[in-house]
């Protein structure tokens, strides 16, 4: 099936700092991305949807200067956490979809992001 | 707003036993519904998924159910195994939602030996 790569799997970064996370589709072209946002013991909360070449489109209450996604080619988007603060610390998970596999949605396995 | 929702956040089965996972949407426009596994650390791992046309979809060792009268789904899981320990999470995309995930609040289930 499918792959999505997520790096790094794993940050711990000083408040004020910016930290930034990759998602790349691997066997196909993602046309779409998606970043969604997970706090313990919660559901994922979709942040933004990231088309290839186009600004990304976020939702409700998610600061588009606070988050800032790019999504340069059709294989890779980025997130950018700018000035992380302990609030900032959850699980970001990306997911992918586009090709053949329109519809299917591949998840990368997540980034654990901990703001000292 | 539209939501999707579970009715038990914790379900605790026997190994060998069948388990069953409920989920109830409020979306009577969203045509197409998944079911995701998650354990810990990691993100969703897709299990199966239903198109609004359809009741019921059967794939290895899983089943779901979808219910358009009162807005249910249910994911069945036959004779249940250790390695299905998981936080399970049911998933809607609204019709025109390109690709747009709804999730619910999840379920996690505990399979004891």
């Amino acid at each position: 099936g499918a792959v999505v790569s997520q790096h790094p799997s794993r940050v711990i970064c000083k408040s004020g700092t910016s930290v930034k996370i990759e998602c790349r589709s691997l066997d196909f072209q993602a046309t779409t991305m998606f970043w969604y946002r997970q706090f313990p013991k919660q559901s994922l909360m979709l942040m933004a949807t990231s088309n290839e070449g186009s600004k990304a489109t976020y939702e409700q209450g998610v600061e588009k200067d606070k988050f800032l996604i790019n999504h340069a080619s059709l294989t890779l988007s980025t997130l950018t956490v700018t000035s992380a603060h302990p609030e900032d610390s959850s699980f970001y998970i990306c997911s992918a979809t586009g090709g053949a596999t329109n519809e299917k949605l591949f998840f990368g396995s997540g980034t654990q992001l901990s703001v000292l | 707003g539209e939501s999707v929702g579970l009715h038990l956040p914790t379900l605790s089965v026997q190994e060998g036993d069948n388990s069953i996972i409920n989920c109830a949407y409020s979306n009577s426009a969203s045509d197409y519904f998944i079911w995701y596994k998650q354990e810990s650390g990691k993100g969703p791992q897709f299990i199966i998924d239903i198109r609004s046309n359809m009741d019921k979809r059967q794939g290895q060792r899983v089943t779901v159910l979808l219910n358009k009268t009162v807005k249910h789904l249910s994911l069945q899981i036959a004779a249940t195994q250790p390695g299905d320990s998981a936080v399970y999470f049911c998933a809607e995309i609204p019709s025109g939602g390109y690709n747009k995930l709804i999730f619910g609040a999840g379920t996690r289930l505990a399979v004891h030996p």
